[in-house]
């Protein structure tokens, strides 16, 4: 099983450009979370999907951030305009979604706007 | 709301020092507990996991967790600890709706 695989590993991109985020989950896994991670915040869970269903999108910083998943295999995490404060690694994880199972992790996206 | 607190943010231990890590979390129903570590520049990998059965927790590279239900509290344990341990560590709850809660860290230090 080759695990979470998100791309790319590092992005640099300029201020006020579209950035795109992807995310491939371990398949069978139900339930996708898009989290993001910086000094100053720690851990914060952006959006969590179900079956392919976005559930709680709270932890979405504004409107500049969205996030799809069309199918069971794909999600995207897309940043327009980006900001220099979105600088950050992102990390997206999938789980079962039955009880007791765990997240996992995949590499992380870091992204930086400069 | 689920919420996750870990009070030591920064710990700092000479090799073969025990060690404990304390989190604590607010949820009245059913929860499934872990502990993750992240080492420098990777992402989060299990260490351990409660979710049912007996509170004291055994996990990969000599780690333990021991959920106490009346104290809210699943503190992270190691006898002695390595250098190779120092890495950041999260606590987690996951109750209703499947949906993954992690505390802010704590990151330790092990001096050789």
């Amino acid at each position: 099983d080759a695990g979470v695989i998100q791309s790319p590993r590092h992005e640099v991109t300029e201020m006020g450009q579209e950035v795109t985020l992807r995310c491939k989950p371990i398949s069978g896994h139900n339930s996708l979370f898009w989290y993001r991670q910086t000094m100053m915040r720690g851990l914060e869970l952006l959006i969590y999907f179900n079956n392919n269903v976005p559930i709680d999108d709270s932890g979405m910083p504004e409107d500049r951030f969205s996030a799809k998943m069309p199918n069971a295999s794909f999600s995207t995490l897309k940043i327009q305009p980006s900001e220099p404060r979105d600088s950050a690694v992102y990390f997206c994880a999938s789980s079962t979604g039955t009880g007791g199972s765990e997240a996992f992790f995949g590499q992380g996206t870091r992204l930086t706007v400069v | 709301a689920q919420s996750v607190s870990q009070h030591n943010h920064h710990v700092i231990l000479s090799e073969a020092a025990s060690l404990e890590l304390g989190c604590n979390y607010s949820y009245g129903g059913t929860v499934n507990l872990f502990w993750y570590v992240q080492y420098p520049g990777q992402h989060l990998q299990l260490l351990l996991k409660y979710f049912s059965g007996d509170p004291l927790v055994k996990g990969i590279k000599g780690f333990e967790a021991e959920f106490i239900k009346s104290k809210f509290s699943f503190n992270l344990r190691k006898p002695s600890v390595q250098w190779s341990d120092t890495a950041e560590y999260f606590c987690a709850v996951n109750g209703g709706f499947n949906k993954f809660y992690f505390g802010s860290g704590t990151k330790l230090n092990v001096k050789p």
